[in-house]
């Protein structure tokens, strides 16, 4: 059973780059049948997709975030990450981290979410 | 742009049956879109109750049930209880690697 962890500041400036981590563990990231994603949900409101990678490398951002976001994999770690640039207060949420594979179509396995409070 | 929709609320007696919707602001939600639905409790991450339409998650009661009704995704709860007082969202997958989710039903039991 996979388990996933995000890890990163809880603190980002305005204007400044948010970056997260999400480990997995209990399988590998390089597995062909999963992609890995990103969802947030600033407090009080819904969740949101910000984007996805398969370990080839290929991307899937949410076209309202698109410029802003960088998603990538470290095959060597077995972690994937998240940088969203240009941040505002917008941005305050907790972000998860989840896994999902093609051949079922949802999102199986959710780690436990970490909030980033963008303020100076 | 894409717009998922659910009701914002809804409420439901003890041991009443719900059915929650999901949406499309245009077009209609088919099992092409692999509508999945999520249980969400305050501060906990979502945990996944049906996807691809109907199929029930691992440990998931059978009291819940999804299906499409008419040009929307639907999740059915059978004899509510008092903890299935939660937040569900729906989400869809617009294919080529995209997803939409609603915006959350807040459901109440009482």
């Amino acid at each position: 059973q996979l388990q996933l962890q995000e890890s990163g500041p809880g603190l980002v400036k305005p204007s400044e780059t948010l970056s997260l981590t999400c480990t997995v563990s209990g399988g590998s990231i390089i597995s062909s049948a999963y992609y890995w994603g990103w969802i947030r949900q600033p407090p009080g409101k819904g969740l949101e997709w910000i984007g996805s990678i398969y370990y080839s490398g290929s991307t899937y951002h949410n076209p309202s975030l698109k410029s802003r976001v960088t998603i990538s994999v470290d095959t060597s770690k077995n972690q994937f990450s998240l940088k969203l640039g240009s941040v505002t207060a917008a941005d305050t949420a907790v972000y998860y981290c989840a896994s999902y594979q093609l051949l079922s179509v949802f999102f199986d396995y959710w780690g436990q979410g970490t909030l980033v409070t963008v303020s100076s | 742009q894409t717009v998922v929709t659910q009701e914002p609320s809804f409420s439901v007696s003890p041991g009443g049956t719900v059915t929650l919707t999901c949406g499309l602001s245009s077009g209609s939600v088919s099992t092409s879109y692999y509508p999945s639905w999520y249980q969400q409790t305050p501060g906990q991450a979502p945990r996944t109750l049906i996807y691809s339409t109907n199929t029930r998650s691992s440990g998931v009661p059978d009291r819940f049930s999804g299906s499409i009704l008419g040009n929307k995704a639907a999740l059915t709860i059978t004899g509510a209880q008092a903890d299935d007082e939660s937040d569900y969202y729906c989400v869809l997958y617009m294919g080529s690697g995209f997803w939409v989710f609603g915006g959350g039903t807040k459901l109440t039991v009482l």
